[in-house]
């Protein structure tokens, strides 16, 4: 059975902290994927990642960063939480090369950023 | 104007009516169409996938794809309580790219 692991369900941070997001697939994937999701905006792309070591800026890459040492862990960084950045957090990975190339997703990170 | 636009609902249907879900596009290079699942508090799971034009079936699960309109549905016959869930449109190119998301629907079947 695929799996893609995020670290935690549910996390409460304070303004101006660092935070690590870690996701974490059994795939051997090459595509990693970070989203958040909020109300009325649907899932936004962050940062993606198409081999180990290399990172593309999504849609929304203001004020985060990510890092991947290891093809299976794909991390997202908040260098300076902000409140604005309180939502659910989704990682996904994906294979390339072949048809249908499924996209799979984490069970996501509720963050709170007080 | 967005890529991919999807009527955000909420649907409230009764149990066993036909439901349709649709999105819109405008991205002419779009090739593989998708729709994902998502119930509350998990992640979206792929439910079918569909390559250029044509329809797709899987159980109660119909997927339209009409590439001259840039319109793609989903139609779930006989719907159950269970399938009340946010449902999400999904696009990409040939390449490997990233996916581009409609907002979601989010439909409710009333048992």
């Amino acid at each position: 059975d695929v799996k893609v692991t995020q670290s935690s369900r549910y996390l409460v941070k304070r303004t101006g902290e660092k935070v690590f997001l870690e996701c974490v697939q059994d795939m051997d994937h090459e595509n990693m994927f970070w989203y958040r999701q909020d109300p009325g905006l649907g899932l936004r792309l962050i940062y993606f990642s198409y081999d180990v070591k290399m990172k593309e800026k999504g849609d929304i890459p203001e004020g985060y960063s990510v890092s991947r040492e290891k093809k299976e862990r794909f991390s997202l960084i908040l260098e300076s939480a902000s409140t604005n950045q309180t939502s659910m957090y989704l990682c996904a990975s994906r294979t390339s090369g072949s048809i249908p190339d499924t996209q799979y997703f984490g069970p996501g990170t509720r963050l709170t950023v007080l | 104007q967005k890529e991919v636009e999807q009527d955000p609902g909420p649907l409230s249907v009764p149990e066993g009516a036909i439901v349709s879900l649709n999105c819109t596009y405008s991205n002419s290079a779009f090739q593989y169409f998708m729709w994902y699942r998502q119930y509350s508090r998990k992640g979206p799971e792929l439910l079918m996938y569909t390559y250029s034009s044509g329809n797709k079936e899987d159980g109660r699960f119909t997927a339209q794809v009409d590439k001259s309109s840039k319109y793609i549905s989903l139609f779930i016959r006989d719907s159950q309580p269970s399938d009340s869930a946010t449902y999400l449109c999904a696009m990409r190119d040939t390449g490997n790219t990233p996916l581009v998301f409609g907002k979601g629907t989010r439909l409710s079947v009333i048992a």
